[in-house]
């Protein structure tokens, strides 16, 4: 498939373990922040969002947790899958921009 | 689900042509944004769009153009193709005002220039 990004840091993680994925943000402004994978040969596709006045969010299988103190924001995958290898990206967002991280290569090892 | 589509995979195109991609949503989302990806750089945005006919410059306008005539459907231009403008282009699109909810993506056009 198709590279979506070179020298991206790398993960490998056996299935069935959980994963977690680091991301520094830059804007203590920033007051939204979005979790994206992106499979190859696809675009990114939305996994989980949340807002500044929290600090932990659940979804299925993920849990985002925002450290606004540091400006750490981390998303854990539960039971990592085959399904999950993939390109994910960190988001930051204030009124009127949104940044991206370059992103973390998770590879997953059957 | 919000459907993104674009309506090219691949594209092949020489240098100095005119090159127009297409992006069409059907979730009636007010936003619609263009986006290049490339290796070691990222995402970064050429141009955005709030409303039907209206645009506003990105981070890396330079180059490129944009057209909304319908809400569902936001055109990026290229006037004079160049090398350096070999990339993929990702377009998405969002439902509320400026950056309170998740961009939507397409599948990207990965486009050459030659």
């Amino acid at each position: 498939g198709e590279s979506v990004g070179l020298h991206l840091p790398t993960l490998s993680v056996q299935e069935g373990d959980n994963s977690i994925i680091n991301c520094a943000y830059s804007n203590s402004a920033s007051d939204y922040f979005i979790w994206y994978k992106q499979e190859s040969g696809k675009g990114p596709q939305f996994i989980i969002d949340i807002r500044s006045n929290m600090d932990k969010r659940q979804g299925q299988r993920v849990t985002v947790l925002l450290n606004k103190t540091v400006k750490h924001l981390s998303l854990q995958i539960a039971a990592t899958q085959p399904g999950d290898s993939a390109v994910y990206f960190c988001a930051e967002t204030s009124y009127d921009k949104v940044i991206f991280g370059p992103g973390t290569s998770l590879s997953v090892i059957p | 689900d919000v459907k993104v589509t674009q309506s090219s995979r691949y594209l092949v195109k020489r240098t100095g042509e005119k090159v127009f991609l297409e992006c069409v949503q059907d979730m009636d989302h007010e936003n619609m944004f263009w986006y290049r990806q490339d290796p070691g750089l990222g995402l970064r945005l050429i141009y955005f769009s709030y409303d039907v006919k209206m645009k506003e410059k990105g981070d890396i306008p330079e180059g490129y153009s944009v057209s909304r005539e319908k809400k569902e459907r936001f055109s990026l231009i290229l006037e004079s193709a160049s090398t350096n403008q070999t990339s993929m282009y990702l377009c998405a699109s969002s439902f509320n005002s400026r950056y309170n909810s998740p961009l939507h993506f397409g599948n990207g056009t990965r486009l050459t220039v030659t």
